[in-house]
């Protein structure tokens, strides 16, 4: 059974601080890594997404890859309360596997 | 562009009754994903069409769910007869070329089985 594996939170950090998200993948063979935000009651949005090893930076969103490690990490700088939501990990697998296995979500809470 | 539809956003129905939700994926998208989200298990992949022919239903619970996607703008799920533990919220979601494109999801089916 293929996992993606996430702390499930809450994680609080005060307004302006940066929040550190991560996650785990079981899969060795894991291509393609990605950060949805889910707002409650909403539906998942996509925010990163990354395929090779290394740092990738959006704004103030940077997503960090290490494929040895098997782990993917989330960091929001300057945090803002509107970034308070559920942060999704997915990983799809390797080869032809198309599926998008989903970690539980951690909470994020940023306090004003 | 309208994202991807979905109906009903909210169905409460008694244990032992069909129920069926329906799917209007992104125009042009040629995969079409139903997810199913509790908190207990979070976000499971339940099934995926590729060009309309199912790919991979192994996340399918059993055999009282069942998908079809008749056509390029149309899928349903449907669950027959529903159970009490099948209430959650059931997400459909397209793509193009799954690996590398976002996967966009609809709002949501809110699913309560009594």
């Amino acid at each position: 059974q293929k996992e993606v594996e996430q702390n499930s939170g809450p994680l609080s950090v005060p307004e302006g601080a940066i929040a550190s998200l991560n996650c785990t993948y079981s899969d060795r063979v894991s291509q393609s890594f990605f950060w949805y935000r889910q707002y409650s009651g909403k539906s998942p949005e996509l925010i990163m997404s990354i395929y090779s090893n290394g740092d990738k930076e959006d704004g103030r969103f940077t997503a960090q890859l290490n494929k040895a490690s098997q782990y993917v990490s989330l960091l929001i700088r300057d945090s803002q309360p509107s970034d308070s939501a559920t942060y999704l990990c997915a990983v799809t697998g390797g080869g032809s596997n198309y599926k998008l296995t989903f970690g539980k979500g951690t909470l994020l809470t940023v306090n004003p | 562009d309208a994202g991807v539809i979905q109906s009903p956003r909210h169905e409460v129905t008694e244990m032992g009754q069909e129920v069926t939700l329906r799917c209007k994926p992104i125009s042009g998208h040629d995969y079409l994903f139903w997810y199913r989200q509790t908190m207990m298990r979070g976000l499971e992949l339940l099934i995926y069409f590729n060009n309309n022919v199912p790919i991979d239903d192994s996340g399918m619970p059993e055999d009282r769910f069942s998908a079809k996607m008749p056509n390029a703008s149309f899928s349903t799920l449907k669950i027959q007869p529903s159970e009490p533990r099948d209430s959650a919220v059931y997400f459909c979601a397209s793509s193009l070329r799954v690996t590398r494109n976002t996967i966009y999801f609809g709002e949501g089916s809110w699913l309560t089985v009594v």
